[in-house]
């Protein structure tokens, strides 16, 4: 069965740093990966996705790789702003065509 | 325009009783999900559905079920409320599984 964990939990950066988020899965047979963004009180919202035969995917001042050998994905903010703060939560689609998220890590930039 | 509206916003009921939960898209998507979001925040899948098939998780109770009257919607009906049922729970729908997915707001459920 698949398991997706995401470290840190919590992060707090100040405005204007880079930073790194962080994925692993255990079962390396899957179809893509999602990186979303939750805000409270909303639905997620997909920033990236990267297909299973991809390396990374970039959109603005997100990048997003994917090592599916060693069951891992970054998600890379360059240049943080306060309105990054969020929950970011990774998601694999598995081979048995269900998606598996991670417990998601919370994001604050501090202005 | 919302591209994914649910309805309610907030249900709160009784336990024991019957509820439904309706979900829309004006995407043009084809294939519609339904997550639950517990209080520890962790989101998991319910059900993935396209007009050729149902895909459940294994783990939902069977007094959940799904409706699709077409493509566009996607309800949610759950008989005989249990206080775990309490949680947020999401629409999603994209244009096939292997596509980005776009969130509803999300449905808090509190059973009393």
């Amino acid at each position: 069965k698949q398991e997706v964990t995401q470290i840190p939990a919590a992060l707090s950066v100040p405005e204007g740093e880079n930073l790194v988020l962080n994925c692993s899965f255990t079962d390396s047979a899957i179809y893509n990966l999602q990186w979303f963004r939750q805000d409270p009180g909303k639905g997620l919202t997909s920033l990236l996705l990267i297909q299973s035969s991809q390396r990374e995917q970039t959109s603005g001042r997100l990048n997003a790789s994917l090592d599916k050998s060693s069951g891992r994905s970054t998600l890379y903010i360059a240049a943080s702003q306060p309105g990054d703060s969020a929950t970011y939560l990774c998601a694999v689609l598995d081979r048995d065509n269900q998606f598996y998220f991670g417990t998601g890590t919370s994001l604050t930039v501090i202005p | 325009d919302t591209a994914v509206s649910q309805t309610p916003k907030y249900l709160v009921t009784q336990m024991g009783n019957d509820k439904s939960i309706k979900c829309e898209q004006n995407l043009g998507h084809d294939t519609m999900y339904w997550y639950k979001q517990d209080s520890k925040k962790f989101l998991k899948i319910m059900f993935s559905y396209n007009n050729k098939e149902l895909i459940i998780n294994e783990t939902v109770p069977n007094r959940f079920s799904p409706k699709s009257p077409d493509k566009a919607h996607l309800n949610l009906h759950i008989n005989s409320l249990e206080l775990g049922d309490s949680a947020v729970y999401f629409c999603a729908s994209s244009q096939d599984e292997y596509q980005p997915q776009h969130f509803g707001d999300g449905t808090r459920l509190s059973i009393l």
